[in-house]
């Protein structure tokens, strides 16, 4: 079956830190995978995606994530966070196979920023 | 700039009320979304759409139904809402190929009270 595992619910960094989120999924063949963000009361917003080609994607905020198929991960980084930053962050794989396109959605990582 | 354009922010409802959520897009997307947002509980699907007039049980369906009757707007209803209702509310909506590589475009979500 096809899923989405974020094993990190809150995270607690300093500013000026350094950030990773974690994103490991079940699919059976190469995903377009992407990663979200919420800020509080919010909708989600598309931070990166990935699809094909180069690895490593840049996104918007300066984050980037690294897909990497031997262990079946989608890590979004960011070199120095900004309180900014503190959200929700939802990483997600589709499209879902059986016929109708949807994505599946992690359960979320909640970031606290530190000043 | 504005692309999923749900109704309503904030809405505050009586139990056994009939409530309906709008969602609107511009983008001509063939998918359309409903999601509920819960602390700890993470996107939880309630209905889908893949084309007009067409619709689809997703994870959560009892206690809501939609409707689809024109590509841009999705609708949905809570035919009579009762207190474990209350939540945020999010729609998306979904290209078919090419653009399943753009991801879901999100509503800002509609924080429903039902008291």
């Amino acid at each position: 079956a096809q899923s989405v595992t974020q094993p990190d619910i809150h995270i607690t960094v300093s500013e000026g830190a350094s950030l990773e989120l974690r994103c490991n999924y079940s699919y059976g063949a190469t995903p377009y995978l992407f990663w979200y963000v919420q800020s509080p009361g919010q909708g989600l917003q598309l931070l990166l995606k990935y699809f094909s080609g180069d690895t490593l994607v840049q996104g918007i905020k300066g984050f980037e994530a690294e897909f990497k198929r031997s262990q079946s991960s989608f890590n979004l980084r960011k070199p120095s966070v900004h309180w900014s930053d503190a959200a929700e962050y939802f990483c997600a794989v589709g499209p879902v196979s059986g016929g109708y396109n949807k994505l599946i959605f992690g359960a979320g990582t909640r970031l606290a920023v530190h000043p | 700039d504005v692309k999923v354009t749900q109704s309503s922010r904030y809405l505050v409802k009586r139990t056994g009320e009939k409530v309906f959520l709008e969602c609107v897009q511009d983008m001509d997307h063939e998918n359309m979304f409903w999601y509920r947002q819960d602390p700890g509980l993470g996107l939880r699907l309630i209905y889908f759409s893949y084309d007009v007039k067409m619709k689809e049980k997703g994870d959560i369906p009892e206690g809501y139904s939609v409707s689809r009757e024109k590509k841009e707007r999705f609708s949905l209803i809570l035919e009579s809402a009762s207190t474990n209702q209350t939540s945020m509310y999010l729609c998306a909506s979904w290209g078919r190929a090419p653009r399943v590589k753009d991801g879901y475009t999100f509503g800002s979500g509609t924080r429903l009270t039902v008291v």
